[in-house]
């Protein structure tokens, strides 16, 4: 039984620059969401995706921010010219709409550092 | 007002008590109710789901709900040191496919 997977786990980059993650849902999940939280704080929603339609976008994402989810699989979130508020935890969770209740599964994260 | 409020601690238990979790939400369309665990550095992980009112069991874990009272509580028995850890409460609306999270409380268990 293989969880969310993300890439890379953790990331260092200096302010200016532009990251991207990935995201790997659980197989058989057809929602993917993205979250960010920062020390102290519950997770932030930022995106969501059913299949490959991008359904809700939080106004925390900003136009430097972009996510994907080409073929309804995978997803990338890119960050462009990072600032030093974008240091935080990026999660990723996934659920089936086949299940009731929308039960929301978490990969490990992706800890962004900017210098 | 946040739309989930939990208290966030520290709250200490010592071991092998009762651990007593709180959370109140301000949306009235939310649906359902998730209680996450989550260890330093760690990602949530989900360890109760819960829907309608009343009580749901699992293990050493109840949550409870109250609509009307837009109430929902997590409870543990014979806590241990290995339920140390920030405990996350979350309501789903389905209106908008997200969950929203309260802060955290931070839950201590002493041996």
């Amino acid at each position: 039984d293989t969880g969310v997977s993300q890439d890379p786990r953790h990331k260092i980059t200096k302010r200016g620059q532009n990251v991207t993650f990935r995201c790997d849902p659980i197989s058989e999940h057809n929602r993917l969401y993205w979250y960010r939280q920062t020390l102290g704080q519950g997770p932030e929603f930022l995106t969501y995706f059913q299949n490959e339609a991008q359904l809700e976008k939080s106004r925390l994402l900003s136009d430097r921010f972009s996510a994907e989810r080409p073929k309804g699989s995978f997803s990338t979130l890119e960050i462009q010219r990072t600032e030093q508020g974008d240091s935080a935890m990026y999660l990723c969770a996934s659920s089936s709409t086949r299940i009731s209740y929308n039960e929301q599964f978490f990969g490990p994260g992706t800890r962004l550092t900017v210098l | 007002q946040k739309e989930v409020e939990q208290n966030s601690g520290p709250l200490s238990v010592p071991e092998g008590a009762i651990a007593s979790l709180n959370c109140t939400y301000s949306d009235r369309v939310s649906q359902s109710f998730f209680w996450y665990r989550q260890y330093s550095g760690k990602s949530p992980e989900l360890i109760m789901s819960i829907y309608s009112n009343g009580d749901k069991e699992d293990g050493r874990f109840t949550a409870q709900l109250n609509k009307a009272s837009q109430y929902v509580s997590l409870l543990i028995r014979d806590s241990q040191p290995s339920d140390s850890a920030t405990y996350l409460c979350a309501a789903y609306s389905g209106n908008t496919g997200k969950l929203i999270f309260g802060q955290g409380t931070t839950l201590q268990v002493k041996p």
